[in-house]
Formats: structure tokens, sequence, C-alpha cells
């Protein structure tokens, strides 16, 4: 059970053109969703915060303009990476909370998207 | 002072040793603390948590948080080469949407 998944799990984009990403909650439902994005031998680092029906909350820092996320269903919140540069090239993670989560605030995360901007 | 520090490496062991991994903050309002396991290229998965101070034991795996020192610890005992892997630790306040805040991780290898 438990079980996130992300497509595509690597993509190699042009700079200038725009990527989405897909994260799925694929055996429960999750109110909440999370952005993350690891750059090579670094931690994750938090991109922002969506909750199903209601605009992300995003971490200091972020553009909203340029990370659009989209948290449609209760399975489903995808990332867009607009205007992609090669600077945005990295490995982006999405976790997700089971809405029958209790107050232990645990994660499940999907296995990664890589991008590359070229 | 970065919210959550933990110990760099990367750290070699041979097979059967005990590992000792780590980690400080400085955030005492954090009430969970977690490990995970990422594996080259692959989400994080979850190992164990800690809610409060004291120890939790699961098989090979023992957890251990000191909150008046702000100290955590993972301890594997028994290390096979199949624990080759980068470990995070991860705190949080609590709460149904709390955000977890990640140890920049220490990438551990068990040669056998």
């Amino acid at each position: 059970g438990a079980v996130v998944s992300q497509h595509p799990s690597w993509v190699i984009c042009k700079s200038g053109t725009s990527v989405k990403i897909e994260c799925r909650s694929l055996d429960f439902q999750a109110t909440t969703m999370f952005w993350y994005r690891q750059f090579p031998k670094q931690s994750l680092m938090l991109m922002a915060t969506s909750n199903e029906g209601s605009k992300a909350t995003y971490e200091q820092g972020v553009e909203k303009d340029k990370f659009l996320i989209n948290h449609a269903s209760l399975t489903l919140s995808t990332l867009t990476v607009t205007s992609a540069h090669p600077e945005d090239s990295s490995f982006y993670i999405c976790s997700a909370r089971d809405r029958r989560g209790t107050s232990v605030p645990e994660q499940y995360f999907g296995p990664g998207t890589r991008l590359t901007v070229t | 002072q970065k919210e959550v520090e933990q110990d760099p490496g990367p750290l070699s062991v041979p097979e059967g040793a005990i590992v000792s991994l780590n980690c400080t903050y400085s955030n005492s309002a954090f009430q969970y603390f977690m490990w995970y396991r990422q594996y080259s290229r692959k989400g994080p998965e979850l190992l164990m948590y800690t809610y409060s101070s004291g120890n939790k034991e699961d098989g090979r795996f023992t957890a251990q948080v000191d909150k008046s020192s702000k100290y955590i610890s993972l301890f594997i005992r028994d290390s096979q080469p199949s624990d080759s892997a980068t470990y995070l630790c991860a705190m949080s306040v609590g709460g149904a949407n709390s955000k977890l805040t990640f140890g920049k991780g220490i990438t551990l290898s068990v040669r056998p």
C-alpha cells in the first residue's frame, strides 16, 4: 500500500520550453502533496505544499509563476516547469499524505523525475 | 546554523558492522523524528519514525532521540550490502499538513 508514482521518470527538454510532471497516489487519497527538488549529493528541498482544490503554498525563494502546481483531484498533482532553463535541471520528487493519516506527518514519496534542460 | 545538520559522509563499513548515523537540530518545536532511506535515483522510503524522546527498535534498526541535546541517531546492526544507500534524517513539528525538514543525507556503503 501507499504507492506514489511519478511520470515521466526522466525528461530532456530544450531551454525555453515547459515541462509537466505528474504525481499520483495509486492506492490512497491524498489531501496534501509536496514537491521537492534535489541536487546531486544534496538534501531534499521543499518547493511547495499543495492541497486538493486550493492554491499551492510555495516556500520562500521558489517562483510560483515558474513552477506551476495543480492539485485537481485527491490522487493527482502536477508540477509544470515553465520556460525551463539549464539551472532548472534537477531531480524533482513528490510526496503525498494519506487523507486518513494521523497526526504523524508521514509522507509517501514518488520515485522522482530527472529533468535535464539543454 | 541550519535547522538540521547531519554528519557528512560518505561512510564505508564492512559487512556485519554496527553503523551509527546522527543528526542534530536547532528547532525545539520538532516533535517527530524520521529516518528515510534513499537508493540511487529513487525516492526516499520511510524506515522509522519516533515521537518525542526515546528509543524505537525495528529488526536491525534502532532509532534514538534525545530532545534535551537535540540529537537523534539511527543504529544499524549486522549491516548488509543491501543497506548501502543514502540515509536522510527528517523532522517535523507535527500536524496534518506539517512539512518535513531534511538533513543533507549520508551515503553508506557496506562492503561484502
